[in-house]
């Protein structure tokens, strides 16, 4: 079956830093994989979208890259901030169609001051 | 951006009542949503697909005649929780995809979700 895996030990960085996440997955093959960003009692909010055929989408602070060869995409938000602390989900497209999507269990991110 | 609006936010009932969420698209129409529920520091787990004007689509190991869903309209979904008890205390929340909007394809927008306690 699908799987998704994010660190699910918190990141602490120092503001002004770029935080980098990580999202693997394993017996699949997305057509895209997304990244959202939730903050406590929350609904997710959408952040960016890359499709297997990019390598890398970038968006203001935001990075994010996709390696199907690996199974790996990397989330980086540069010049942090301490309004950046927040959970972050990756996303994939669920096997079998139907338009679902599934998510990992996020990062959690805090930057200092 | 698409609007999806949730309610209620919060809701404490006693074990053995029903409780019912709504989960609606305020600026485009959504013949399908999607209802999550998730637990503290896990994933967003998949647990229906409502489809409107039809039946909703179960994931695996969802009881269907506890999580009722109903999508009566193009912009409203609804869950209710069937005899709820402590156990299905937990966070849901609905997403849809806006098909006319100008969003990435793919994008989920969440409604804001809905805090269940049942005592």
């Amino acid at each position: 079956s699908q799987k998704i895996e994010q660190n699910s030990e918190a990141l602490n960085i120092q503001e002004g830093k770029t935080a980098t996440l990580t999202c693997n997955y394993t017996n699949y093959s997305p057509a895209y994989l997304q990244w959202y960003r939730q903050d406590p009692g929350r609904g997710p909010v959408f952040l960016l979208l890359i499709r297997e055929n990019e390598k890398e989408k970038r968006k203001e602070r935001l990075k994010v890259t996709f390696d199907t060869t690996l199974k790996q995409s990397l989330f980086h938000i540069t010049a942090s901030q301490p309004a950046d602390s927040a959970t972050y989900l990756c996303a994939l497209d669920a096997l079998g169609g139907g338009f679902k999507t599934i998510f990992g269990a996020g990062t959690r991110l805090f930057v200092k001051a | 951006g698409a609007v999806v609006s949730q309610h209620p936010s919060r809701v404490i009932c006693k074990s053995g009542t029903s409780v019912k969420i709504e989960c609606r698209s305020l600026d485009f129409q959504a013949t399908t949503m999607f209802w999550y529920r998730q637990f503290p520091k896990q994933s967003l787990m998949l647990m229906a697909t409502s489809n409107e004007g039809s039946k909703a689509t179960y994931e695996q190991g969802v009881e269907k005649d506890k999580f009722l869903i109903n999508h009566a309209s193009l912009t409203l979904s609804t869950l209710t929780v069937t005899s709820a008890h402590p156990e299905d205390s937990s966070f849901y929340i609905c997403s849809a995809r806006d098909p006319t909007g100008t969003g990435v394809a793919g994008e989920l927008f969440f409604g804001e979700g809905s805090r269940l306690t049942v005592l």
